[in-house]
């Protein structure tokens, strides 16, 4: 079964600052798709970028960017300016038809 | 659109109880799935749909019932609630099936005592 591993429970980040949140897989398929999701206090889950598997490019949305490693099965977030509200629970995802998650980071942003 | 709908948003059961946990879309997705999440821990997928009258197991599916008679919903059924079940349900939909980002609905956060 595919596993999703995010080593760092808690990170921390000061305001401005850039923070990279680390994930990284195990599967055996070559086409699939990856996520990190964003889960503030108010429970909901929010996308915060998304990841083809065949795509070699690395995806980007605005400070969010992503460093894919296909080979390496490796798929870190790297937020950068880090801002107040980012402060949360961020999960990475992989998905095959069967979604999986791992145990999230907990980022917190300081003043 | 309103998106991922569930209700209730906080239920209490006694053991032995039983309930179901509703969840509806109104995107036309073809792809639902229920998840629960546990302290410290990511979602566990506990069933999916990938269409109506097609469903399929995930990762912990003991305890739970799901059908999909319609595509907008896809209920979660709690034969005999166990206090094991204490979590926070996520219901999430997709289009097409399965592979890409999933639309998440607010949680039912159910306490079993």
């Amino acid at each position: 079964a595919q596993t999703v591993t995010q080593s760092q429970p808690e990170m921390s980040v000061q305001e401005a600052e850039t923070v990279t949140l680390s994930c990284t897989y195990d599967t055996s398929e070559s086409d699939y798709y990856l996520f990190w999701y964003k889960q503030p206090p108010s429970r909901q889950m929010i996308l915060v970028i998304r990841q083809e598997a065949y795509k070699q490019q690395n995806a980007t949305e605005n400070r969010f960017s992503v460093n894919f490693q296909k080979a390496a099965k490796s798929f870190s977030l790297k937020i950068s300016d880090s801002q107040l509200g980012d402060a949360a629970m961020y999960f990475c995802a992989y998905n095959n038809n069967d979604m999986r998650f791992g145990a999230g980071t907990r980022l917190t942003v300081k003043p | 659109n309103a998106g991922v709908t569930q209700t209730p948003k906080f239920q209490v059961l006694k053991t032995g109880q039983s309930m179901t946990l509703q969840c509806a879309q109104d995107m036309n997705h073809e792809y639902m799935s229920w998840y629960r999440q546990d302290p410290g821990m990511g979602l566990r997928l506990i069933h999916y749909s990938v269409g109506a009258g097609i469903t399929d197991q995930g990762e912990v599916p003991n305890g739970y019932n799901v059908s999909r008679s319609t595509t907008e919903d896809f209920p979660l059924r709690l034969l005999s609630a166990a206090p094991s079940q204490t979590s926070v349900y996520f219901c999430a939909s997709s289009y097409p099936a399965g592979g890409d980002e999933q639309y998440f609905g607010p949680g039912t956060r159910l306490t079993v005592t």
